[in-house]
């Protein structure tokens, strides 16, 4: 069965620190890998997503990801954290054998302290 | 561009009470469309997904149902609420199958 893992619940960044968000997959086909951020009360925003290509893929507001087939991971980044980045940001897998869903990860909440 | 709405925002029902939740998208054709649920502290878990109008798959069994009446329109019910259904509801659309692009959500208590 598909599976995604975000195996960190809680993250607590100082502002201006680098971050990375980690993201697991267990899928049977070639993945489509999505990251998305929630603020509080809202809905998911698009970051980056990964198709084919290039392993590194640069989203908004300063994310990237980079996918790499031998961990089954594709984890987020960003060198430099600012307070407005605290969020709830999930991990998600789709495949094209697998129609049109895709999988959620639990999800990693990010704390950003001054 | 595409634009995609849900309201209401916010709902508070008592149980056994219906429920109708609306989701339209605006700026595209023939969108596939998604109801996701979203319990406190939980991840998504999604309920119903549409490829077109009158065609709903159920991805789990439960007290909720889906409709499609118009191409871009995608309606939540459910007849008798439960507690168990409070959580912040998801609508999503995509064209190309893979990329989802989500509404604000809507708050369901259910008290």
């Amino acid at each position: 069965a598909q599976s995604v893992t975000q195996p960190d619940i809680h993250i607590t960044v100082s502002e201006g620190a680098s971050l990375e968000l980690r993201c697991n997959y267990s899928y049977g086909a070639t993945p489509y890998l999505f990251w998305y951020v929630q603020s509080p009360g809202q809905g998911l925003q698009l970051l980056l997503k990964y198709f084919s290509g290039d392993t590194l893929v640069q989203g908004i507001k300063g994310f990237e990801a980079e996918f790499k087939r031998s961990q089954s991971s594709f984890n987020l980044r960003k060198p430099s954290v600012h307070w407005s980045d605290a969020a709830e940001y999930f991990c998600a897998v789709g495949a094209r054998e697998y129609g049109n869903k895709l999988v959620f990860g639990a999800g990693t909440i990010l704390r950003v302290k001054s | 561009s595409q634009t995609i709405h849900q309201w209401p925002a916010t709902l508070v029902q008592p149980v056994g009470s219906p429920l109708s939740l609306e989701c339209t998208v605006e700026g595209t054709s023939n969108p596939n469309l998604y109801w996701y649920r979203q319990a406190a502290g939980r991840g998504l878990q999604l309920l119903f997904y549409s490829v077109g109008i009158g065609q709903i798959s159920s991805e789990v069994p439960q007290n909720l149902s889906a409709s499609r009446p118009q191409d871009r329109q995608f309606i939540l019910s459910s007849k008798k609420l439960l507690l168990s259904d409070s959580g912040f509801y998801l609508c999503a659309w995509s064209v190309s199958p893979e990329t989802q692009y989500f509404g604000p959500g809507t708050r369901l208590l259910v008290l």
